[in-house]
């Protein structure tokens, strides 16, 4: 079966700095999102990316976050200036136009010290 | 008022026992619904799309009540690897992003 990819599996930072989350989407899926799940709580949608732009985000998605396709694989989450409470497993998933299963990559565990 | 609510859990069951998972979601223009499942740690993975008529695969089966808004999902002859968290997801339908009940842990002890 395709896999969605991410790197990497576990981040560790420091409170203010900037991180990158990395996702390679399955070749041929045209909707790519983030989504967010702090530990012990539900998984929270962030943003989707259709068509080389936000197609949709949640009041989660403020200014510090940015979502980026820089080529014809890689989709990122950057976070600008981390606090505390980013602490979270973050998955990437994508799907095709239409499709019904959403296919998530394993997550990137990020601890924000 | 919580977009998607389910049982609090944690259900602890004997192998070979059946239980069932009750969720309710509040957006009446939900169109598509969804069980995941998820290992402790693990991305979700879907288990079935749940269809308005119900439908079975193997021993689970979905049931989708739309005018009480609500979704169930049944666990027949229970094995020890069906020990997982189980989401209840909705969402309008298309490409639109999916709402996720917050899980109900399953145990199943030998």
């Amino acid at each position: 079966e395709p896999e969605v990819t991410q790197t990497p599996s576990h981040q560790v930072t420091q409170m203010g700095q900037e991180v990158i989350l990395r996702c390679v989407p399955i070749s041929n899926h045209l909707y790519f999102y983030w989504y967010r799940q702090i530990l012990g709580q539900k998984v929270e949608f962030l943003v989707s990316f259709y068509n080389n732009e936000i197609s949709e985000k949640s009041e989660i998605f403020d200014d510090q976050f940015s979502v980026e396709r820089p080529d014809g694989s890689n989709f990122t989450l950057k976070i600008r200036s981390t606090k505390l409470e980013d602490s979270a497993m973050y998955f990437c998933a994508s799907v095709q136009n239409g499709g019904e299963k959403l296919f998530f990559g394993s997550g990137t565990q990020l601890s924000v010290l | 008022r919580k977009e998607v609510e389910q049982d609090p859990g944690p259900f602890n069951v004997p192998e070979g026992a059946t239980v069932a998972f009750n969720c309710t979601y509040s957006n009446s223009a939900s169109q598509s619904f969804f069980w995941y499942r998820q290992d402790c740690r693990k991305e979700p993975k879907l288990l079935m799309s749940v269809y308005s008529s119900g439908n079975e695969d193997g021993r689970f089966t979905a049931q989708l009540n739309r005018a009480s808004q609500y979704i169930s999902l049944l666990i027949r002859d229970s094995k020890l690897s069906d020990s997982a968290t189980y989401l209840c997801v909705v969402t309008p339908g298309g490409n639109t992003p999916l709402v996720f009940g917050k899980g109900t842990r399953l145990s199943v002890i030998a």
